[in-house]
């Protein structure tokens, strides 16, 4: 079956500290994997999405790797901001137009 | 940037009730799909939809949901008879590419 998991939960971080949020997923043949960023009752903000041709991606302060044969992804967070703090849900597709499967998230937050 | 828009924002609703989730994919877009999110677990995927049929759908999409693009800019997802267990935020994408766009959510709340 497959899955997609995010260890951990939840983490809390001072300000200014860099961070990392990691995702595994039980099939590396995968199409492509996608970052989201979810506030609060609210809905899916996308970061970044890796290609499965592709070993990473950068947007500003976020990076995100991809490691196939592993079957991981990293979310790199540089200099966290208090605004940073949000559930990051990452997310995977396995074929083409298919449906998107998500991890269950890591809550985020960021202390002054 | 174009966007994908659902309405309402917020529907609340009776058991039993039919329901009419609505939304409206970036206009190029072929691929249309929706997904649930139940309060505090994660995002789930209920139905994909190209070329005017149902090309995939999970266990959940059970015979009380259905899918239709009645013209050519609306994409709709309606619960028959809702249940309690229905209540959730529910999301519409679209994607030209693998990537999917998603929406605001639509937050369905079954009394």
């Amino acid at each position: 079956k497959q899955e997609v998991t995010q260890i951990p939960a939840a983490l809390s971080v001072p300000e200014g500290e860099n961070l990392v949020l990691n995702c595994s997923f039980t099939d590396s043949a995968i199409y492509n994997l996608q970052w989201f960023r979810q506030d609060p009752g609210k809905g899916l903000t996308s970061l970044l999405l890796i290609q499965s041709s592709q070993r990473e991606q950068t947007s500003g302060r976020l990076n995100a790797s991809l490691d196939k044969s592993s079957g991981r992804s990293t979310l790199y967070i540089a200099a966290s901001q208090p605004g940073d703090s949000a559930t990051y849900l990452c997310a995977v597709v396995w074929g083409g137009y298919q449906k998107v499967t998500f991890g269950t998230g890591t809550k985020l937050q960021v202390i002054p | 940037e174009p966007e994908v828009t659902q309405t309402p924002s917020h529907q609340v609703t009776q058991m039993g009730q039919e329901v009419i989730l609505r939304c409206v994919p970036i206009s190029n877009h072929l691929y249309f799909y929706w997904y649930r999110q139940i309060l505090g677990q994660k995002v789930e995927f209920l139905v994909s939809f190209y070329n005017n049929e149902i090309s995939e759908k999970s266990e959940i999409f059970d015979d009380q949901f259905s899918v239709e693009r009645p013209d050519g800019s609306n994409f709709t997802l309606k619960i028959r008879s809702t249940k309690l267990e229905d209540s959730a935020m529910y999301f519409c994408a679209s994607s030209e590419s693998p990537k999917q766009y998603f929406g605001p959510g639509t937050r369905l709340t079954v009394t």
